[in-house]
């Protein structure tokens, strides 16, 4: 079972567009939502979190937006940029502490 | 210096041989994990260790056994390598079991 639902697979945009790339989840008991980001040959990289007590956080280019009632989250990557091509995972960690990830999305943002 | 290293990089072996990769960090972690990414790039957790003690194991065969000398090695030892174990495999720590977790650059399998 899939606790975490990512769309879409993959996304092409232009340079200087706004990439949207959305998280559903099941479990409520989730507290802690991470974005990371993965390079080709990389490991992911934590890029931006946030915990459903706020409805919105922004770091730089980066926003997450977050609605506890509909159990969705989404990152938007503003002004988006040919060094942000990577692929994207959403992920959600429980009381538990296990970090369970999206199925991921490949961004591929054209010059 | 890097945070959270594995060897070797790629790993090529033949069916049924007994492989390891190894994973250390120097973060001051307490809690280490390996975790699987398919040819689909899903990610899927295997282990997690927290002060030598296995603390989460998912539906992973038994073949598959981590190896912990102290805290700051998770070592990933596979015996009886099938084709279907050609993955990435990542190792990842974390303080506390908390968030942030950092992960290494990744290890390579492939099975032939």
């Amino acid at each position: 079972q899939q606790q975490v639902k990512q769309s879409p697979q993959s996304l092409i945009v232009q340079k200087g567009g706004i990439s949207i790339i959305n998280c559903a989840y099941e479990n409520t008991a989730f507290d802690y939502f991470p974005w990371y980001q993965q390079f080709p040959g990389k490991g992911p990289a934590l890029l931006i979190a946030i915990r459903p007590d706020v409805s919105e956080k922004k770091e730089g280019r980066f926003t997450i937006s977050f609605n506890k009632s509909a159990k969705q989250f989404s990152l938007h990557i503003m002004d988006s940029q040919p060094g942000d091509s990577a692929t994207y995972f959403c992920a959600a960690m429980n009381a538990g502490n296990m970090l369970t990830f999206g199925g991921g999305t490949r961004l591929m943002v054209k010059p | 210096d890097t945070a959270v290293s594995q060897t070797p990089k790629y790993l090529v072996t033949q069916m049924g041989n007994d492989k390891s990769i190894k994973c250390e960090q120097n973060l001051g972690h307490d809690t280490m994990y390996w975790y699987k990414q398919d040819s689909k790039k899903f990610l899927k957790i295997m282990f997690s260790y927290n002060n030598k003690e296995l603390i989460i194991n998912e539906t992973v065969p038994n073949r598959f056994s981590p190896k912990s000398p102290d805290k700051a090695h998770l070592n990933l030892h596979i015996n009886s390598l099938e084709l279907g174990d050609s993955a990435v495999y990542f190792c990842a720590s974390s303080l506390e079991g908390r968030e942030g977790y950092t992960f290494g650059s990744g290890t390579r399998l492939t099975v032939v």
